[in-house]
């Protein structure tokens, strides 16, 4: 069964680097979204992706966000210079068509820690 | 903005049991869909089961059935015969508009033998 997958599982990195998260969405999918959950708190919407361009964008994504999908497989959240507060689980999804008529399909995250 | 509260930090459940997960929710909107979540450790978070604001008939899927309360925003997830399988976090999630959905905190269920 086809399946989001993310890479890497666990980035850890120094605060103010820039780092970039992947995720390679399932393969007939047309919608793209970033969702991130800060340890013991929700998961948050950050962005959706449709036709090469963000549809819509969260309170939370902001100028040091940027997502990408530089090949016809992956989609890519870059984060410019990493705060602590960025620390967090980051998950992809992709949907075949918008919600809610389209189930949203969840990668298994990638954990990213800011020292 | 839409808010979701799942009060149930932990529960757990013998084997074959049934368990109740609670959901409530605030919204200004009469249209909107719910969603019951599960996220099995260390997999992916997959979905369990939608509920439509319009249909006053609750959704089932298998064991697993929803109580919508529309008026008391209120949706709360049955499992029945649970399973040690039914170990997860579940998260109850909200849609509107827009292409985006909003999470509760989640309920750590852990079926036990």
């Amino acid at each position: 069964e086809p399946e989001v997958t993310q890479t890497p599982s666990h980035q850890v990195t120094q605060m103010g680097q820039e780092v970039i998260l992947r995720c390679v969405p399932i393969s007939n999918h047309l919608y793209f979204y970033w969702y991130r959950q800060i340890l013991g708190q929700k998961v948050e919407f950050l962005v959706s992706f449709y036709n090469n361009e963000i549809s819509e964008k969260s309170e939370i994504f902001d100028d040091q966000f940027s997502v990408e999908r530089p090949d016809g497989s992956n989609f890519t959240l870059k984060i410019r210079s990493t705060k602590l507060e960025d620390s967090a689980m980051y998950f992809c999804a992709s949907s075949e068509e918008r919600l809610p008529y389209n189930e949203q399909f969840f990668g298994p995250g990638t954990r990213l820690t800011v020292l | 903005a839409q808010t979701v509260t799942q009060s149930q930090p932990e529960m757990s459940v013998q084997e074959a049991e049934t368990v109740t997960l609670s959901c409530t929710y605030d919204t200004s909107e009469s249209n909107y869909y719910l969603f019951w979540y599960k996220q099995p450790p260390s997999r992916q978070m997959i979905l369990v089961i939608r509920q439509e604001a319009y249909k006053q008939q609750n959704a089932t899927e298998n064991r697993f059935s929803v109580n919508f309360q529309k008026a008391a925003k209120s949706f709360s997830l049955k499992i029945s015969d649970s399973q040690l399988g039914d170990t997860a976090m579940y998260f109850c999630a909200f849609f509107n508009a827009g292409n985006m959905l909003t999470f509760g905190g989640g309920t750590r269920l852990m079926v036990k033998p």
